[in-house]
Formats: C-alpha cells, sequence, structure tokens
C-alpha cells in the first residue's frame, strides 16, 4: 500500500526551530521527485518546496526561501523539512506529497495525513 | 508563485454540472505548465481529481473533466452529487515552482 506518514509537528515559540519528517513506504521512494504543501487554518494551499529525486535540485517558495531546508534520505526512505527561524505565519499543517508515482505526470498523487506546526509565544 | 485565481463558491443542484474556472498567467497555466486538480474535505488531505488538465487517474469517475484554453483551465462536475461538495484547487507546475488555485468551495444544495 502506497502511503506517506508525517511526523514531528507541534508547538513552537517564534524564531525556534522544528524539523518535519515524512516516511514513505510501497513505492520506490528514491526514483521520485518530492514535495512539502502546507495549508494555514481555514486557507488555501501553499507549496513549499520541491526535491528532485536524488535530491540533486532543491527549490523552495519566496515565503520560506532560507529559513526551510528539504532534503531527503533514500536509504530510508524518509523525506524531511528542517523549519529556522519560525514565524507565526508559518503555522499550518504540512503535507508531504509525492509526485508521479502513479505515472500522472506533474501532478501530486500520493499525500500524507498531514502534521501541524503552532508557532506561537 | 503567485495564487492562481478561482471563484470562493458554486453551487449546483443533485445531478447539474457545474464548472469551476482557474485563471494564471501565460508564465504558468498558459505555459507548458502542467495543470492538475485536487479536491479537499474538511479535515482531510487533497485528492488528486485531474492531471495534465484533463486525465483521471484510476478510480476518479468520469463524471470530472478538464479542459485549458490560453491561461484559463477548468475543471467541470457532471450529474453533481452529494459527495462532490468540498473544496476544489487548481495547480500548475512547472518543476521549479508551483502554484495552487485560490480554491473553490462546491457546495451541492
Amino acid at each position: 500500500q502506497v502511503q506517506l506518514v508525517e511526523s514531528g509537528g507541534g508547538v513552537v515559540q517564534p524564531g525556534r526551530s522544528l524539523r518535519l519528517s515524512c516516511a514513505a513506504s510501497g513505492f520506490s521512494f528514491r526514483n521520485y521527485g518530492m514535495h512539502w504543501v502546507r495549508q494555514a487554518p481555514g486557507k488555501g494551499l501553499e507549496w513549499v518546496a520541491v526535491i528532485w529525486y536524488d535530491g540533486s535540485n532543491k527549490y523552495y517558495a519566496d515565503s520560506v526561501k532560507g529559513r526551510l531546508t528539504i532534503s531527503r534520505d533514500n536509504s530510508k526512505n524518509t523525506l524531511y523539512l528542517q523549519m529556522n527561524s519560525l514565524r507565526a505565519e508559518d503555522t499550518a499543517v504540512y503535507y508531504c506529497a509525492s509526485h508521479g508515482v502513479s505515472g500522472t505526470t506533474g501532478a501530486f498523487d500520493v499525500w500524507g495525513q498531514g502534521t501541524m506546526v503552532t508557532v506561537s509565544s | 508563485q503567485s495564487a492562481l485565481t478561482q471563484p470562493a463558491s458554486v453551487s449546483g443542484s443533485p445531478g447539474q454540472s457545474i464548472t469551476i474556472s482557474c485563471t494564471g498567467t501565460s508564465s504558468d497555466v498558459g505555459s507548458y505548465n502542467v495543470v492538475s486538480w485536487y479536491q479537499q474535505h474538511p479535515g482531510k488531505a487533497p485528492k488528486l481529481m485531474l492531471y495534465e488538465g484533463n486525465k483521471r487517474p484510476s478510480g476518479i469517475s468520469n463524471r470530472f473533466s478538464g479542459f485549458k484554453s490560453g491561461n484559463t483551465a477548468s475543471l467541470t462536475i457532471s450529474g453533481l452529487q452529494a459527495e462532490d461538495e468540498a473544496d476544489y484547487y487548481c495547480c500548475s507546475y512547472a518543476g521549479r515552482s508551483t502554484s495552487f488555485g485560490s480554491g473553490t468551495k462546491v457546495t451541492v444544495l
């Protein structure tokens, strides 16, 4: 069964750090690009970052550039999001999503259940 | 990465057809970017409904169809059913950048 499971969310003070993880199973994780997408409470979806299948390329939304870092460990089938210098506006549910696992070109076909990050003093 | 423009809400009665528009620019929707559509029920993760503008993943009803013309993509739901009530998002993917639409709440009257 193809599955993504996020973890690591919680309540953190402004300026502090947090690392999210996304464990993949049921597909060849090392062969696919992976993304983080977030959704602030009551708001729409916002793309955060992408990492190529082999980790060779990483791209970020302007709103998180320089503060959030995407990475992956293909030996552990795990995706990460290191979140530094957190701000109140980073409060959101964070989803990891795979890209094209089912042959769906240019689309996020598998999503995790999401993990909530709350930045508050 | 500016959000693509969608109507805030669309409604219809059971059995009717509705269409949701997604307007971008020549740099995203109007270019070679790949357009996809997602359905999201409250408290749930998004679900892929269409990819490459008009292709359905396995298991998605043929009541969902897509079209693109110029800088605007659209999603049509035919034979509207109660379970279609949800939020819908379009998405333009370009490898190095991705933009989601602002989201449309579909209400089944």
